[in-house]
Protein backbone atom coordinates (compact mmCIF):
# COMPACT_ATOMS: atom_id res chain seq x y z
CA UNK A 1 0.00 0.00 0.00
CA UNK A 2 1.47 3.33 -1.16
CA UNK A 3 2.29 5.84 2.00
CA UNK A 4 3.45 9.66 1.76
CA UNK A 5 5.22 11.38 4.57
CA UNK A 6 6.09 14.40 5.38
CA UNK A 7 9.32 15.63 6.34
CA UNK A 8 11.25 18.85 7.58
CA UNK A 9 11.48 21.79 10.23
CA UNK A 10 8.18 22.84 11.76
CA UNK A 11 9.64 25.92 12.34
CA UNK A 12 11.09 28.86 9.73
CA UNK A 13 12.08 32.56 10.46
CA UNK A 14 10.39 35.21 8.29
CA UNK A 15 12.70 35.67 5.18
CA UNK A 16 14.05 32.25 4.83
CA UNK A 17 13.75 29.04 2.92
CA UNK A 18 10.94 26.24 3.62
CA UNK A 19 12.31 22.86 2.95
CA UNK A 20 10.12 19.92 2.97
CA UNK A 21 10.44 16.33 1.66
CA UNK A 22 8.55 13.60 1.12
CA UNK A 23 9.20 9.94 1.30
CA UNK A 24 7.20 7.73 -0.98
CA UNK A 25 6.86 3.84 0.41
CA UNK A 26 5.14 0.86 -0.92
CA UNK A 27 5.79 2.31 -4.29
CA UNK A 28 8.13 3.54 -7.19
CA UNK A 29 8.08 7.69 -7.63
CA UNK A 30 9.09 6.58 -10.90
CA UNK A 31 5.22 5.06 -11.69
CA UNK A 32 3.98 6.54 -15.15
CA UNK A 33 0.94 8.12 -15.24
CA UNK A 34 1.68 9.98 -11.84
CA UNK A 35 2.75 13.49 -10.80
CA UNK A 36 3.62 14.38 -7.34
CA UNK A 37 2.45 17.48 -5.41
CA UNK A 38 2.13 20.13 -2.67
CA UNK A 39 -0.99 21.09 -1.80
CA UNK A 40 -1.00 23.50 1.91
CA UNK A 41 -4.31 24.87 3.99
CA UNK A 42 -3.15 28.08 6.70
CA UNK A 43 -5.26 27.48 9.41
CA UNK A 44 -9.40 27.51 9.14
CA UNK A 45 -8.84 27.77 5.60
CA UNK A 46 -9.46 26.03 1.86
CA UNK A 47 -6.64 24.25 0.34
CA UNK A 48 -4.30 25.52 -2.46
CA UNK A 49 -1.54 23.85 -4.46
CA UNK A 50 1.40 24.60 -4.62
CA UNK A 51 3.22 22.59 -7.46
CA UNK A 52 3.75 19.40 -8.82
CA UNK A 53 6.81 17.34 -10.11
CA UNK A 54 6.81 14.30 -13.02
CA UNK A 55 9.33 11.40 -11.74
CA UNK A 56 11.37 13.15 -15.23
CA UNK A 57 11.41 16.18 -13.27
CA UNK A 58 9.10 18.29 -15.35
CA UNK A 59 6.82 20.77 -13.18
CA UNK A 60 3.95 22.79 -13.16
CA UNK A 61 3.46 25.57 -10.08
CA UNK A 62 0.95 27.42 -8.82
CA UNK A 63 0.93 30.89 -10.86
CA UNK A 64 0.47 32.98 -7.75
CA UNK A 65 3.43 31.17 -5.90
CA UNK A 66 5.87 30.39 -8.93
CA UNK A 67 8.19 33.04 -8.56
CA UNK A 68 9.25 31.45 -4.80
CA UNK A 69 8.63 27.56 -4.91
CA UNK A 70 10.74 24.96 -6.67
CA UNK A 71 9.90 21.48 -6.73
CA UNK A 72 12.18 18.64 -7.35
CA UNK A 73 12.30 14.80 -7.44
CA UNK A 74 14.72 12.60 -6.16
CA UNK A 75 14.17 8.89 -7.65
CA UNK A 76 17.33 6.92 -5.70
CA UNK A 77 15.89 7.94 -2.93
CA UNK A 78 12.12 7.35 -4.00
CA UNK A 79 11.57 11.36 -2.54
CA UNK A 80 10.50 14.88 -3.96
CA UNK A 81 11.14 17.79 -2.52
CA UNK A 82 9.36 21.41 -2.09
CA UNK A 83 11.45 24.40 -1.01
CA UNK A 84 9.44 27.67 -0.81
CA UNK A 85 11.82 31.43 -0.30
CA UNK A 86 11.23 34.50 1.08
CA UNK A 87 8.82 32.94 3.30
CA UNK A 88 6.60 35.18 5.91
CA UNK A 89 3.90 34.96 8.09
CA UNK A 90 1.47 34.03 5.45
CA UNK A 91 3.29 30.99 4.42
CA UNK A 92 2.17 29.46 7.74
CA UNK A 93 0.35 25.90 7.18
CA UNK A 94 0.09 22.67 6.85
CA UNK A 95 1.98 21.36 4.34
CA UNK A 96 0.53 18.08 2.69
CA UNK A 97 2.11 15.98 -0.17
CA UNK A 98 0.18 14.10 -2.69
CA UNK A 99 -0.01 11.26 -5.66
CA UNK A 100 -1.57 13.18 -8.64
CA UNK A 101 -3.48 10.52 -10.70
CA UNK A 102 -2.87 12.02 -14.32
CA UNK A 103 -3.80 10.95 -18.21
CA UNK A 104 -1.33 8.58 -19.88
CA UNK A 105 -0.67 10.42 -23.27
CA UNK A 106 -1.25 14.00 -21.34
CA UNK A 107 -0.67 15.55 -18.47
CA UNK A 108 -4.26 16.61 -17.06
CA UNK A 109 -4.89 16.05 -13.45
CA UNK A 110 -7.27 13.69 -12.56
CA UNK A 111 -7.27 13.49 -8.92
CA UNK A 112 -5.18 13.37 -5.72
CA UNK A 113 -5.41 9.47 -4.84
CA UNK A 114 -3.23 8.99 -1.69
CA UNK A 115 -1.75 11.61 0.56
CA UNK A 116 0.17 12.09 3.46
CA UNK A 117 -0.66 13.10 7.11
CA UNK A 118 0.55 16.43 6.62
CA UNK A 119 2.82 18.29 8.77
CA UNK A 120 2.69 21.78 10.38
CA UNK A 121 4.75 24.96 9.46
CA UNK A 122 5.01 27.92 11.78
CA UNK A 123 6.87 30.98 10.03
CA UNK A 124 7.94 32.98 12.76
CA UNK A 125 10.96 34.89 14.29
CA UNK B 1 -10.26 34.12 -3.15
CA UNK B 2 -10.38 30.35 -4.27
CA UNK B 3 -10.08 29.87 -8.29
CA UNK B 4 -13.64 27.83 -7.56
CA UNK B 5 -16.80 28.75 -5.71
CA UNK B 6 -18.47 26.58 -3.31
CA UNK B 7 -21.02 27.02 -0.63
CA UNK B 8 -19.49 28.03 2.86
CA UNK B 9 -21.81 25.36 4.66
CA UNK B 10 -24.52 22.52 3.96
CA UNK B 11 -26.53 20.37 5.72
CA UNK B 12 -28.84 17.36 5.72
CA UNK B 13 -30.75 15.24 8.29
CA UNK B 14 -29.61 11.63 8.65
CA UNK B 15 -31.10 9.67 5.50
CA UNK B 16 -31.76 12.69 3.78
CA UNK B 17 -29.47 13.66 0.47
CA UNK B 18 -27.59 17.18 0.24
CA UNK B 19 -26.01 18.48 -3.23
CA UNK B 20 -22.90 20.59 -2.74
CA UNK B 21 -21.84 22.64 -5.89
CA UNK B 22 -18.77 23.75 -7.63
CA UNK B 23 -18.85 26.48 -9.47
CA UNK B 24 -15.94 27.55 -11.76
CA UNK B 25 -14.89 28.78 -15.98
CA UNK B 26 -14.80 27.43 -19.04
CA UNK B 27 -10.44 26.66 -18.63
CA UNK B 28 -11.50 24.76 -15.55
CA UNK B 29 -14.39 22.98 -14.58
CA UNK B 30 -16.52 23.52 -17.87
CA UNK B 31 -13.10 22.73 -20.00
CA UNK B 32 -12.27 19.33 -18.97
CA UNK B 33 -14.20 16.08 -17.22
CA UNK B 34 -11.26 16.12 -14.55
CA UNK B 35 -13.10 17.93 -11.97
CA UNK B 36 -12.61 15.93 -8.11
CA UNK B 37 -14.00 16.20 -4.29
CA UNK B 38 -12.04 15.61 -1.33
CA UNK B 39 -13.80 14.76 1.95
CA UNK B 40 -11.63 16.19 5.07
CA UNK B 41 -12.32 15.45 8.67
CA UNK B 42 -11.17 17.46 11.50
CA UNK B 43 -7.05 17.44 11.98
CA UNK B 44 -7.45 15.17 8.87
CA UNK B 45 -5.79 14.92 5.79
CA UNK B 46 -8.18 15.40 3.09
CA UNK B 47 -9.51 11.85 1.50
CA UNK B 48 -10.49 11.38 -2.52
CA UNK B 49 -13.98 11.15 -2.59
CA UNK B 50 -15.03 11.17 -6.61
CA UNK B 51 -12.64 11.90 -9.72
CA UNK B 52 -13.05 12.93 -13.13
CA UNK B 53 -16.67 13.99 -12.00
CA UNK B 54 -18.33 10.93 -11.67
CA UNK B 55 -15.58 8.24 -10.40
CA UNK B 56 -16.06 6.74 -7.15
CA UNK B 57 -12.13 5.12 -5.94
CA UNK B 58 -12.23 1.88 -4.18
CA UNK B 59 -14.12 1.65 -0.99
CA UNK B 60 -15.93 5.09 -1.14
CA UNK B 61 -19.58 4.31 -0.63
CA UNK B 62 -22.10 4.96 -3.18
CA UNK B 63 -24.03 7.07 -1.26
CA UNK B 64 -21.61 9.52 -3.09
CA UNK B 65 -22.15 10.71 -6.54
CA UNK B 66 -20.65 13.81 -9.17
CA UNK B 67 -22.21 15.02 -11.52
CA UNK B 68 -21.32 18.15 -14.10
CA UNK B 69 -23.53 20.45 -16.31
CA UNK B 70 -21.29 23.46 -18.00
CA UNK B 71 -19.02 25.53 -15.58
CA UNK B 72 -20.80 23.73 -12.09
CA UNK B 73 -19.67 20.42 -10.79
CA UNK B 74 -21.90 18.61 -8.00
CA UNK B 75 -21.35 16.06 -5.47
CA UNK B 76 -24.54 14.58 -3.84
CA UNK B 77 -24.22 12.25 -0.63
CA UNK B 78 -27.92 10.61 -0.29
CA UNK B 79 -28.52 8.68 3.25
CA UNK B 80 -26.56 11.10 5.25
CA UNK B 81 -25.03 9.65 8.01
CA UNK B 82 -23.03 11.24 10.74
CA UNK B 83 -19.20 10.43 9.75
CA UNK B 84 -20.38 12.22 6.56
CA UNK B 85 -20.10 15.56 8.67
CA UNK B 86 -16.57 16.99 7.17
CA UNK B 87 -15.40 19.83 4.98
CA UNK B 88 -15.54 18.71 0.99
CA UNK B 89 -13.19 20.56 -1.29
CA UNK B 90 -13.83 20.25 -5.19
CA UNK B 91 -10.95 20.50 -7.55
CA UNK B 92 -10.10 20.71 -11.09
CA UNK B 93 -7.64 20.66 -13.67
CA UNK B 94 -7.07 23.82 -14.97
CA UNK B 95 -4.99 23.71 -18.13
CA UNK B 96 -1.27 23.46 -18.24
CA UNK B 97 -0.64 27.25 -16.24
CA UNK B 98 -2.57 26.38 -13.45
CA UNK B 99 -2.57 22.77 -13.95
CA UNK B 100 -5.01 22.21 -10.42
CA UNK B 101 -7.26 24.49 -8.50
CA UNK B 102 -9.38 24.38 -5.65
CA UNK B 103 -12.64 25.41 -4.23
CA UNK B 104 -12.47 26.95 -0.88
CA UNK B 105 -14.62 24.32 0.73
CA UNK B 106 -17.92 23.14 2.41
CA UNK B 107 -18.71 22.40 5.58
CA UNK B 108 -21.15 19.59 5.61
CA UNK B 109 -23.34 19.37 8.96
CA UNK B 110 -25.17 16.62 9.65
CA UNK B 111 -28.64 17.91 11.85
Amino acid sequence: QLQLQESGPGLVKPSETLSLTCTVSGGSIGSIGYYWGWIRQPPGKGLEWIGSVYYSGSTYYNPSLKSRVTVSVDTSKNQFSLKLSSVTAADTAVYYCARIMITIFGTEARGMDVWGQGTTVTVSS
Amino acid sequence: QSALTQPPSASGSPGQSVTISCTGTSSDVGGYNYVSWYQQHPGKAPKLMIYEVNKRPSGVPDRFSGSKSGNTASLTVSGLQAEDEADYYCSSYAGSNNFVVFGGGTKLTVL
